[in-house]
């Protein structure tokens, strides 16, 4: 399986840009999308193939990254912004998910 | 607005059957692959089964293969998931979404979960 690999949290202050990090244990060409998950909610899309942004997703969001290497960043971070982030890759089989980046606000 | 909403959760005893079910709304059904997906108590999201339009394929990951199955009744605008031999490790939070495109494409709506426990 693709492990995809997350650092566990993140610590920022409102107004800084933060960066997310996701690598891949095996290329998945641009088939990497990001998810947005508050406490007690259902995720939410905010990145699809790496760099597209999703609809309804303020432009304080954008992706990059192709083959193993992928960020989501976050330029300025609002106190809404506070939740766990998922890296999805849809490339091979099985689809997977990264463990996660916590994201709080300090 | 789309909108999917699951039904079926509950707690069941190890070995045996549960069916969950997505009412799905807000969208021309019968267009999009559907998938499931499962999260596990403070855990992390796991793809659990897609389906295409017709139903006519499916796909699944190996650590539900030949347990779980996912259906679809597009004249209900519908999905389901029929789990068989449920184990412990089955325990989470499961969650129907929808694909923008074919399989190869994210989970664009999802709903707001289902919980499954399994235990004695």
């Amino acid at each position: 399986d693709t492990v995809l690999t997350q650092s566990p949290a993140l610590a920022v202050s409102p107004g800084e840009r933060v960066s997310i990090s996701c690598r891949a244990s095996e290329g998945v060409n641009s088939y990497m999308h990001w998810y947005q998950q508050k406490p007690g909610q259902q995720p939410k899309l905010l990145i699809y193939k790496a760099s597209n942004l999703a609809s309804g997703v303020p432009a304080r969001f954008s992706g990059s990254g192709s083959g193993t290497d992928f960020t989501l960043t976050i330029d300025p971070v609002e106190a809404d912004d506070t939740a766990t982030y998922f890296c999805q890759q849809s490339w091979n089989d099985p689809r997977t998910f990264g463990g996660g980046t916590k994201l709080e606000l300090k | 607005e789309v909108q999917l909403v699951e039904s079926g959760g509950g707690l069941v005893q190890p070995g045996r059957s549960l069916k969950l079910s997505c009412a799905a709304s807000g969208f021309t059904f019968s267009n999009y692959y559907m998938a499931w997906v499962r999260q596990a108590p403070k855990k992390g999201l796991e793809w659990v089964a897609t389906i295409s339009t017709s139903g006519s394929r499916t796909y699944y990951p190996d650590s539900v293969k030949g347990r779980f199955t996912i259906s679809r009744d597009n004249a209900k605008s519908s999905l389901y998931l029929q789990m068989n031999s449920l184990k412990s490790e089955d325990t989470a939070t499961y969650y129907c979404a929808r694909h923008p495109g074919a399989i190869t494409t994210p989970f664009d709506y999802w709903g707001q979960g289902v919980m499954v426990t399994v235990s004695s």
